[in-house]
């Protein structure tokens, strides 16, 4: 069985500060791994995901991950934080057309 | 080109009553996935149809239930409706089946039972 862990469930983070959000995964098979965005009282926002075409993926809104096969890792990373970051960040494995999500991160921005 | 759209928005239900929810895909998106968000079980996976057929269900009871229609659209029941029902099921959309295929989600639709 898959699972997905992400460590902190709650991040604080000045306003230019870098932004990093943890995520580990298991699966018995190679993964595809997404990162999603949700907004207060919205739906989930596709980040970016991993397609194993390279082990460093470009998402939207400057966001980017590192997949990293012998931690078991896919972390989330931003150079520098905005206002408009505030949400709640998940982390899902797929496997077998089913997406295996993280608790979550919920990230607060301080000015 | 349109998102996902779900409706209702919100539904207030009472325990015992059952509850139809609607899912209009992406265009051209044939796949459409159903999921439970609540504060307590996080995001859990309902069922995946394709082509009008389940292709995957999650552990949840008989009382869910869904189904898809020919122009991908989709529904999904609940019947005799517990406290624990309350939630946000969001819908999701992709291209076809298979798990390389990004899913791009609705609004969703917040349910809750008194």
């Amino acid at each position: 069985a898959q699972s997905v862990t992400q460590l902190g469930s709650h991040v604080s983070v000045s306003e230019g500060a870098l932004v990093l959000l943890r995520c580990n995964y298991s699966s018995s098979v190679p993964p595809y791994l997404f990162w999603y965005v949700q907004y207060p009282n919205q739906g989930l926002q596709l980040l970016l995901k991993y397609t194993s075409a390279a082990t460093l993926v470009k998402g939207i809104n400057g966001f980017e991950a590192e997949f990293k096969k012998s931690e078991t890792s896919f972390h989330l990373t931003k150079p520098s934080a905005h206002m408009s970051d505030a949400a709640e960040y998940f982390c899902a494995v797929s496997v077998r057309r089913e997406l295996t999500f993280g608790g979550g991160t919920r990230v607060l921005v301080k000015p | 080109k349109a998102g996902v759209t779900q409706t209702p928005r919100y539904l207030i239900k009472t325990r015992g009553q059952q509850v139809t929810l609607s899912c209009s895909p992406i265009s051209g998106h044939r796949s459409v996935s159903w999921y439970q968000q609540t504060p307590g079980q996080g995001l859990q996976f309902l069922f995946e149809y394709f082509s009008e057929t389940q292709r995957n269900k999650g552990n949840f009871p008989g009382r869910f239930s869904g189904r898809q229609f020919s122009n991908s659209r989709s529904e999904m029941n609940v019947s005799t409706l517990e406290l624990g029902d309350s939630a946000l099921y969001l819908c999701a959309s992709s291209l076809t089946t298979g798990d390389h295929y990004e899913q791009y989600f609705g609004p969703g639709t917040r349910l809750t039972v008194t």
